[in-house]
């Protein structure tokens, strides 16, 4: 099977931009979910969705949204970015409820924010 | 409430052991662990449910104390690729999931 894919790898943007990442996941997964990764706050828990409903969400500000498609595939949005938005943006997929089962991580996209 | 790992950093020479802990402040659904290698996503370990049943690669060990909420991972015999950084994530009763703050295992020959 085909690994977790992110699209772009890399990106860069101006403050006050807006972005959208990409995310598909392993055929077959339907939970895909969405973390954060930086030097100094680790990895932070972004939002999970499940076949097309968003289940879980982190302590982000609305400025980051995300959506889920019937294929599964899955977008994060990030509007009016700031610099401490720069980071690794990770997606993961699960076969069924992440609590109980393992993620597959896809390579990240990292997002550098002038 | 972002579960606190121990130790944060870790050297170690090839064939020893070493035990990292994570400890969460709420009850706990389940406790993962993860190793995360420079540049490169974070790779699954081990699951460790409530009740009892574990998930993982043969080759890694790990204990899940639901009482205290505490769960350790046990690292035998290391080996070069072992290093990296280990993650525990922990799932609480309101379904959230978050990934503790991390230990850096490097091994040495």
């Amino acid at each position: 099977k085909a690994g977790v894919t992110q699209t772009p790898r890399y990106l860069i943007k101006t403050r006050g931009q807006q972005v959208t990442l990409s995310c598909s996941p392993i055929s077959g997964h339907r939970s895909v979910s969405w973390y954060q990764q930086t030097p100094g706050q680790g990895l932070q828990f972004l939002f999970e969705y499940f076949s097309e409903t968003q289940r879980n969400k982190g302590n982000f500000p609305g400025r980051f949204s995300g959506r889920q498609f019937s294929n599964s595939r899955s977008e994060m949005n990030v509007s009016t970015l700031e610099l401490g938005d720069s980071a690794l943006y990770l997606c993961a997929s699960s076969s069924h409820d992440r609590r109980s089962y393992e993620q597959y991580f896809g390579p990240g996209t990292r997002l550098t924010v002038t | 409430q972002q579960p606190v790992q121990s130790p944060q950093a870790v050297i170690l020479r090839e064939g020893e052991d070493a035990v990292i802990n994570c400890s969460s402040s709420k009850a706990l659904y389940s406790v993962h662990w993860y190793r995360q290698k420079h540049g490169e996503a974070p790779v699954f370990l081990m699951i460790l449910l409530k009740g009892g049943e574990q998930k993982g690669h043969d080759k890694i060990s790990a204990s899940f104390n639901e009482k205290k909420q505490q769960s350790s991972l046990y690292l035998t015999a290391s080996q070069l690729s072992y290093s990296g950084t280990y993650f525990c994530g922990t799932v609480s009763s309101g379904n959230q999931f978050y990934f503790g703050t991390g230990t850096s295992l490097t091994v040495i020959p």
